[in-house]
Order: structure tokens, then sequence, then C-alpha cells
């Protein structure tokens, strides 16, 4: 079955830390590109983050930058958002999608998508 | 950074209807935009990917359309399934369009 799978989110406190997991099956891994996107409730979405696929690269939303990281575990088919320092407007369901485009210094519209997982940053 | 606009957005139409729905860069992107449909509690479904391009099992009512600045989407004979939020997105630097709410 094609499928990404999100895993991680919770309810938090300002300052708090998550990392958030997403798995792979049934799908090209690790010639691909992924990415994090977010949406805050009632709002549309922003994407976050992107990682190579191979891990080389990355690359972050500005607000994000200094707090959250992206990485990969290819053999598990698996990527993360570690998320440090977090904020009440951090708050937003995060999706993690596919880049279409399977290779090296490539990048092309997110075909794939999570279910989302729901990040609570709140005292 | 480059400034997506996206209009309407809201749309009202009926069964049958041709909408449209726009979006404009703040400079010239070449033809990479797509766009996505989200309904309620979804995850986004891909439509259309560099500029025109359907993605596989997209019906055929859908279309894609512009270059450099200005973009389109195109749903002819629109039908009761389309009430959903569309969004565009350039991936120069994968920022997304504000959204359009479509009421069928």
């Amino acid at each position: 079955q094609v499928q990404l799978v999100e895993s991680g989110g919770d309810v938090v406190h300002p300052g708090g830390s998550l990392r958030l997991s997403c798995a792979a099956s049934g799908i090209s891994f690790s010639s691909h590109a992924f990415h994090w996107v977010r949406q805050a409730p009632g709002e549309g979405l922003k994407w976050v983050a992107a990682i190579s696929y191979d891990g080389s690269n990355k690359d972050y939303l500005d607000s994000v930058k200094g707090r959250f990281s992206i990485f990969r575990d290819n053999p598990k088919n698996t990527f993360y958002l570690q998320m440090n320092s977090l904020r009440v407007e951090d708050t937003a369901i995060y999706y993690c999608a596919r880049d279409k485009c399977g290779g090296a210094d490539c990048h092309d519209a997110f075909d794939i998508w999570g279910q989302g997982t729901m990040v609570t940053v709140s005292s | 950074d480059i400034q997506m606009t996206q209009s309407p957005s809201t749309l009202s139409a009926s069964v049958g209807d041709r909408v449209t729905i726009t979006c404009r860069t703040s400079q010239n992107i070449g033809s990479w935009v797509a766009w996505f449909q989200q309904k309620p509690a979804k995850a986004p479904k891909l439509l259309v990917y560099r500029t025109s391009s359907l993605e596989n099992g997209v019906p055929s009512r859908f279309s894609g359309g512009g270059s450099g600045t200005d973009f389109t989407l195109t749903i002819t004979s629109l039908q009761p399934d389309d009430s959903a939020t569309y969004y565009c997105q350039q991936y120069d630097d994968w920022t997304f369009g504000q959204g359009t709410k479509v009421e069928v």
C-alpha cells in the first residue's frame, strides 16, 4: 500500500520539544526528497522544511531556522522533524510529503502526502 | 522571498459551470507551479504539476495553464465532489497561495 504515515504529534508547553516521524511504505524512498508542510487551525498550507534524497541538503522556513531540524534514515524508509524551542505559533497539523522528482539536484511537486499529525503548543 | 497571490478567496458556482482560479507570483518562476485540492480534515491532493501536467487519476475536467508570473487552474463542468479548497504552490521556494474555497 502506497502511503506515508506521520507520528509524534502531541501537546507540549512553550519551549518544549517534539520529534515527528514520517514512515514510508509501498513507495520509492531513498531516491526522493521529502518535505514537511504545516497547517495552523483554520489557516492555509505553509511549507516548513525539505531534505534531499541523500540528506546532504536541507532547507527551512525562516521562522523555524535554528529551532527545527530535518533528517532521514534511508534504511528505515523514515524521515524526521526535530522541533525544539516550540512556540504557540507552531501549533498546527504537520504533514509529510514526497517530492515527485526522484534523483539528485531536482525537485518537483508534492505527489504523496501523509494524513497529518497534530502539534499543539500551549501553556 | 517569492510572493503568491491567489484569487478569488471564495467562489460559489453551480454544477456544470466552468470556473477559473488564478495565482500571480511576484517574480518569474517559469513553469514550476502545482495545484492541490484539500477537503475538510483531509491531506492535500496533487492535481496539476509543472503548470499544466495532470497528475495520474485526476479527472480531465481539471486543467492548468499560464507561465512566468500568471497561472490558472480551470475546472470545466463543475461537479458536487469538487467542493473543496484549492491551493497553488510554486516550487522555487515552495510557497503556497492563500487558498480558494469552492462551493458547488
